[in-house]
């Protein structure tokens, strides 16, 4: 398995509380993606970086902000979580980008009451 | 809009069957189509096309691309029980950083 992890695994919050997730990897891997996953729309990109303090919107950005500022680390914040925003989120790698094979982190399961 | 579309939406066979997984994809100037198994976790990565007609092979799943017809299949022979999950297509449209992922086909292996 691509040495990702995810933190936390889970979490329950309540609407208008700020969230952030976190996604370590140890494969110093350039790209780096956050992606949610929801019954009927599969996964869709919500924000990627292309290095560090190199970031750019996917399709479902809205509610959403992110930051690296370290190689090995992409953190995604909800400023206001809202329960639209309860979802399984998931980490992804990539070494070269546009192309190439995305690898999956174990995912967070976040719930927003 | 990019799209892929996979099919069926579920599939339920018997173990010992070969399946076949479609997936039928229209992006912008397309790149590379990839597919994942999805168990109760995060995808993990099977097979990456990038021309028509080579089959990609690993044990007893292999997968083909044909690009002029736009799709892909997956395909499972002597199927088990640890196949059950959902298989995933995602495609890479030219320029794009964004993999546009396919809703995926549920299958169920019954021993």
């Amino acid at each position: 398995d691509a040495g990702i992890t995810q933190s936390p695994r889970h979490k329950v919050t309540e609407t208008g509380t700020p969230v952030t997730l976190r996604c370590h990897q140890t494969e110093n891997h350039r790209y780096m993606y956050w992606y949610r996953q929801d019954p009927g729309h599969g996964l869709r990109l919500i924000h990627y970086s292309y290095g560090v303090k190199d970031t750019d919107k996917g399709e479902v950005s809205d509610g959403y902000s992110v930051s690296r500022s370290k190689t090995e680390d992409f953190l995604l914040t909800l400023e206001s979580a809202t329960s639209s925003q309860t979802s399984v989120y998931f980490c992804a790698i990539s070494l070269r980008g546009e192309g190439d094979t995305q690898y999956f982190g174990p995912g967070t399961r976040l719930t927003v009451l | 809009e990019d799209k892929v579309v996979q099919s069926p939406l579920s599939l339920v066979v018997h173990e010992g069957d070969t399946v076949t997984l479609n997936c039928s994809y229209e992006v912008t100037n397309f790149r590379s189509l990839l597919w994942y198994k999805q168990e109760k976790k995060a995808p993990t990565f099977l097979f990456m096309l990038t021309s028509s007609g080579i089959e990609k092979k690993s044990g007893r799943l292999s997968s083909i691309l044909d690009k002029k017809e736009l799709f892909s299949i997956l395909n499972i022979t002597a199927t088990q029980t640890g196949d059950s999950a959902v298989y995933l297509c995602a495609v890479y449209p030219q320029g794009a950083q964004k993999l546009v992922f396919g809703q995926g086909t549920r299958l169920t292996i019954n021993p």
